[in-house]
């Protein structure tokens, strides 16, 4: 049980324009979600926090216009990196929480842009 | 706010030895403690955790950690390790409480286990 899932698990795409990846809560529903970022050699940063039906809150030093974060629903959350750039070329990990404390992670997706 | 640190970046062992990866925390707060792996290109799948109770916790898979409150420690161990367990690890802390809030990885601990 505790399933998440992430597509897609890779996508290289041009600078300047938009990527969507998406979090899925296979079998529970996660009225929160979380968005991590994680550069090679290093740990897990998290971006943001998602709620479901409410804005995302944001970690200090996140564009949020950059990365726009929707929770339509409970088993779903999107992140969609607008106008990206090479710099924006990172491993997404995204999370969803059941009760107080505990977090499935997806599987990642693999950003690359050129 | 919570800190961990993982005190090696790199372990290497033989198959079927034994394996300590180190971990501490920092809190002004009482934790929950996470050892996470994480397998090449993959997420990170839960290991084991310690939430309250008896403090040596113990995964499916022979791993075990032991809280130590006096030493702010969490760490990892394994009295044999195989080649499957070939991966990253990394340690994580959160507060009690929702506005403790989020969890705090450390930088991540990669064990190579050679044959």
């Amino acid at each position: 049980g505790a399933v998440v899932s992430q597509h897609p698990s890779r996508v290289i795409c041009k600078s300047g324009t938009s990527v969507k990846i998406e979090c899925r809560s296979l079998d529970f529903q996660a009225t929160t979600m979380f968005w991590y970022r994680q550069f090679p050699k290093k740990s897990l940063m998290l971006m943001a926090t998602s709620n479901e039906g409410s804005k995302a809150t944001y970690e200090q030093g996140v564009e949020k216009d950059k990365f726009l974060i929707n929770h339509a629903s409970l088993t779903l959350s999107t992140l969609t990196v607008t106008s990206a750039h090479p710099e924006d070329s990172s491993f997404y990990i995204c999370s969803g929480q059941i009760g107080e404390y505990e977090q499935y992670f997806g599987p990642g997706t693999r950003l690359t842009v050129t | 706010a919570q800190s961990v640190t993982q005190l090696d970046s790199q372990v290497p062992v033989f198959e079927e030895a034994p394996v300590e990866l180190r971990c501490n925390y920092s809190s002004s707060v009482s934790v929950y403690l996470f050892w996470y792996v994480q397998y090449p290109n993959q997420g990170l799948q839960l290991l084991l955790k310690y939430l309250s109770g008896s403090t040596l916790v113990e995964s499916i898979n022979g791993f075990e950690a032991e809280f130590n409150k006096s030493q702010t420690s969490f760490h990892l161990r394994k009295p044999s390790v195989h080649i499957s367990d070939t991966a990253e690890y990394f340690c994580a802390v959160r507060g009690y409480g929702g506005s403790q809030g989020n969890l705090i990885f450390g930088k991540g601990t990669k064990l190579s286990v050679k044959p």
